[in-house]
Parts: structure tokens; sequence; C-alpha cells
């Protein structure tokens, strides 16, 4: 069973730089499984940032960016701002109409 | 402007089955795919299921594999998740998302559904 994992949490200063990684159980994550991110904040749907690993979705600030960092997916904030303090979850395809979601990590900005 | 809207929140008993509907505005259900996700109390998202363009057919996750059916009415553009054989781990909130390329790029309100005896 594929498993993508997350920082369960991570933290951030008004203002600071942080990379969220999205990685394999086993195995490294490529551009092959269309990495794609997500940002929710309680109570609501989730929201699409990023798409096949680092194609900002319509009305997304510019300090986000996507990549891949040596064997994981990345989503990096560059100047977080309050507003960015959510749960970010990742999304690979698996091929065969497959998908799989990373345990998300909760960004907290203070 | 698209928009993907779903039923209310059910309140279902154990052993019993729940059919979740989204309704999409501003495209057709045959323009893209749409999946189902659906986010347990306090927990991450998790994929359910949805249809494969390029097979043509749907595809579910194993793990509701003989209990979910995810069918679609073109007619009206209505999705509709139907699980069954529900258990109290099936509180959560479902969300119907329709596919971009290889990413979700328009999401349901989500529906809440609640296994209680």
């Amino acid at each position: 069973q594929t498993v993508v994992t997350q920082e369960p949490s991570f933290s951030v200063s008004p203002g600071g730089t942080v990379t969220l990684t999205c990685g394999l159980s086993s195995g490294s994550v490529s551009t092959n499984y269309y990495p794609s991110w997500y940002q929710q904040t309680p109570g609501q749907a989730p929201r699409s940032l990023m798409s096949n690993t680092d194609t900002r979705s319509s009305g997304v600030p510019d300090r986000f960016s996507g990549s891949i960092l040596g064997n994981k997916a990345a989503l990096t904030i560059s100047g977080a701002q309050a507003e960015d303090d959510s749960d970010y979850y990742c999304v690979l395809y698996l091929g065969g109409g497959m998908w799989v979601f990373g345990g998300g990590t909760k960004l907290t900005v203070l | 402007q698209v928009q993907l809207v779903q039923s209310g929140a059910e309140v279902k008993k154990p052993g019993a089955s729940v059919k979740v509907s989204c309704k999409v505005s501003g495209y057709t259900l045959t323009e893209f795919s749409m999946h189902w996700v659906r986010q347990a109390p306090g927990k991450g998202l998790e994929w359910m299921g949805g249809f494969d363009l390029e097979d043509g057919e749907t595809i579910y996750a194993q793990k509701f594999q003989g209990r979910v059916i995810m069918t679609e009415d073109t007619s009206t553009d209505t999705a509709y998740m139907e699980l069954s054989s529900l258990r109290s781990e099936d509180t959560a909130v479902y969300y119907c998302a329709s596919e971009g390329v290889y990413y979700f790029d328009y999401w349901g309100q989500g529906t809440l559904v609640t296994v209680s005896s």
C-alpha cells in the first residue's frame, strides 16, 4: 500500500519562508506523479494551490511555489502571511486512475 | 462560473446506506472526471474514487471497493456517491471534486454524514 508522507506540523514567522514536503514511504516523487497541493482552513472545503508540481492555480499569490526537491515534492511559501495559517495537503497520481493524499501539514504562522 | 453544490447533511444508523449528490453548473459532467474525497473529524483528506477518463471507467480506492458506487446523471449534470454498510468510522464530511489536468480544481461544499445508533 502506497503511503504519502507529509510533516504533521510546521511553524513559520510572518515574513519567513517555509518549505513543506510530500514524499513516498518507498520510492521517490517525480513529476510523473503530478503532485498537487491544497490549502484548507477549518470548516471549509479544500482549495487548489498548485498542480502538476509547479503550476499555480488561478488567484494563488506568487509567494507560493512548487518544485521537486530531492526525492520529494515541495511547496514553498516565501514571505508567509497570517492568512497562510492553514492545513496543507498534497496528492499524488499513482496511475491507473488511482490517487492518494498525504496526511496533511498543519502550518502555524506566528 | 463553475460550481459544485452538494446535498445536505445526513444521519444514518449503522448498516444503512447513504447517497450524496453533487450538482454541477458552469460546465457539463461529460467534460470532466468527478471524484469523491472524504474527511473524518479532525483527520486528513482521503480519496475514495473517481472516473478515469483514460480508461473510461470508475476507479475505487481498495478500501472502499464493494461498498461504494459512484454514478452520474448527465441529463441533470449530477454526480452521486452511495456508500453502504455504514459504520461509525464512516462519519465524515464527503466532498465531490472535479478533475482538471491531473489535479482537483473545483470542490463541492461538503456533506456531513453522521453514522450513529
